[in-house]
């Protein structure tokens, strides 16, 4: 399968840890990214490669991935952090493409 | 610093095409992809394609309604979709993408940075 599954919402309390889960076959074969989204902004680039940090990330974003299953985690959520989060991988089963999930919103009470 | 300037806001009927420009500043423009993607309202994300300033690669669900180019005289990037429907209104965002090949697994693509979106609409 080429899709990749996210819960469509997580909520935590500001100095929580947040864990958004992305699922799907490609993800045992394939490098993981993620993509935090605020409203009216333009999707970036939170992790690369299953669990790298770009620069200018804070520390308290990390990823990891165990077979078909990746996980962005947020310690030490901060208000700031309230937006929408989706994952990213290819499917390279056949005809190359790129696919994301669904999406997850993430809300900080 | 690296940036992604996009053109503005555009409006068509359904059945015209639209082309929308993407320029890169910053980096060597001839080092890396360009990747276009798309978000209905309210919807998540969809990637159309890559262009390198020497081959393309569509999504499947776009063979032969769009088509990408690149000018590097400019170090300007271009999709134009064609046979608009109302279901193409969307914003649509460029993305730098380093298009990495592994042995291994193929081909590897991430988006970094994104252009700040151009919102196509089209009406009946």
């Amino acid at each position: 399968s080429n899709e990749l599954t996210q819960p469509p919402s997580v909520s935590v309390s500001p100095g929580q840890t947040a864990r958004i889960t992305c699922s799907g076959d490609t993800l045992a074969k394939q490098y993981s990214y993620w993509y935090q989204q605020k409203p009216g902004q333009a999707p970036s680039l939170v992790i690369s490669k299953d669990s790298e940090r770009p620069s200018g990330i804070p520390e308290r974003f990390s990823g990891s991935s165990s077979g078909t299953t990746v996980t962005l985690t947020i310690s030490g959520v901060q208000a700031e952090d309230e937006a929408d989060y989706y994952c990213q991988s290819e499917d390279n089963s056949g005809t190359y493409q790129v696919v994301f999930g669904g999406g997850t919103k993430l809300t900080v009470l | 610093q690296i940036q992604l300037v996009q053109s503005g806001a555009e409006v068509r009927k359904s059945g015209a095409s639209v082309k929308v420009s993407c320029k890169a500043s910053g980096y060597t423009f001839s080092s890396y992809g360009i990747s276009w993607l798309r978000q209905a309202p309210g919807q998540g994300l969809e990637w159309m394609g890559w262009v390198t300033t020497e081959n393309t690669h569509y999504a499947q669900k776009f063979q032969g309604r769009v088509t990408m180019t690149t000018d590097t005289s400019t170090n300007t990037a271009y999709m134009e979709l064609r046979s608009l429907r109302s279901d193409d209104t969307a914003i649509y965002y460029c993305a730098r993408d380093p298009i990495e090949f592994y042995d291994s697994i193929g081909f590897t693509n991430w988006f970094d940075p994104w252009g700040q979106g151009t919102l196509v609409t089209v009406s009946s």
